[in-house]
């Protein structure tokens, strides 16, 4: 059983362009969170989808977006790229059962960096 | 975010010897805790979570206390190994949001 899948695993972007990055899910899990970690830093919480819409929003302005398709897979969208917004992004999976997630899965991160 | 923070930025420990890392969270509505380890170049890997009816669980040489008078956790690592050593995160989830401290490093020394 696949845990929590993303892609790519590193990407080199100049300042300015724009980045999408994906997530596909553990099987059985419906909601997917975003965060961002910076080097030497704990990861913060960007944003959540269930159900195809954005749940939660972190402390991020909107040049972050994102997507969730029927599959549960997620997409996330960074557009006029920042050298700050180089770091560490990790998708975590879960399954919403009323108001509460269980079995939270982080993947292993996509390593992007702004040059 | 929420203000969860550690005391101690690297912990250094002899293999054998038990590890205790502490973390101290802000919001006493949090109702849920997860220790998380983190190797180089991968994603936070789950160790051992406790609810906040709770104030003590154990696993497989782990033990985490939460004490919520005073808003603190601590994991114990019973006889550290070196294969033990990574960044360990405290998170507390408030409202199905986790909010992560900065990290203690553990160096287990042979």
């Amino acid at each position: 059983d696949a845990g929590v899948t993303q892609s790519p695993t590193h990407l080199i972007k100049t300042r300015g362009q724009q980045v999408t990055l994906r997530c596909s899910p553990k099987s059985g899990h419906d909601t997917v969170s975003w965060y961002q970690q910076a080097l030497g830093q704990g990861p913060q919480f960007i944003f959540q989808y269930y159900e195809e819409e954005e749940r939660q929003r972190g402390n991020f302005p909107d040049r972050f977006s994102g997507h969730q398709f029927p599959n549960y897979s997620s997409e996330l969208n960074v557009n006029a790229l920042l050298l700050g917004d180089s770091a560490l992004y990790l998708c975590a999976s879960s399954r919403q059962t009323g108001t509460a997630n269980y079995g939270y899965t982080f993947g292993s991160g996509t390593r992007l960096t702004v040059v | 975010g929420e203000n969860v923070g550690l005391h101690l930025p690297t912990l250094s420990v002899q293999e054998g010897d038990n590890s205790i890392i502490n973390c101290a969270y802000s919001n006493s509505a949090s109702d849920y805790f997860i220790w998380y380890k983190q190797e180089s170049g991968k994603g936070p890997q789950f160790i051992i979570d406790i609810r906040s009816n709770m104030d003590k669980r154990q696993g497989q040489r782990v033990t985490v206390l939460l004490n919520k008078t005073v808003k603190h956790l601590s994991l114990q690592i019973a006889a550290t190994q070196p294969g033990d050593s990574a960044v360990y995160f405290c998170a507390e989830n408030n409202f199905n949001k986790f909010y992560f401290g900065s990290g203690t490093k553990l160096n287990v020394k042979p």
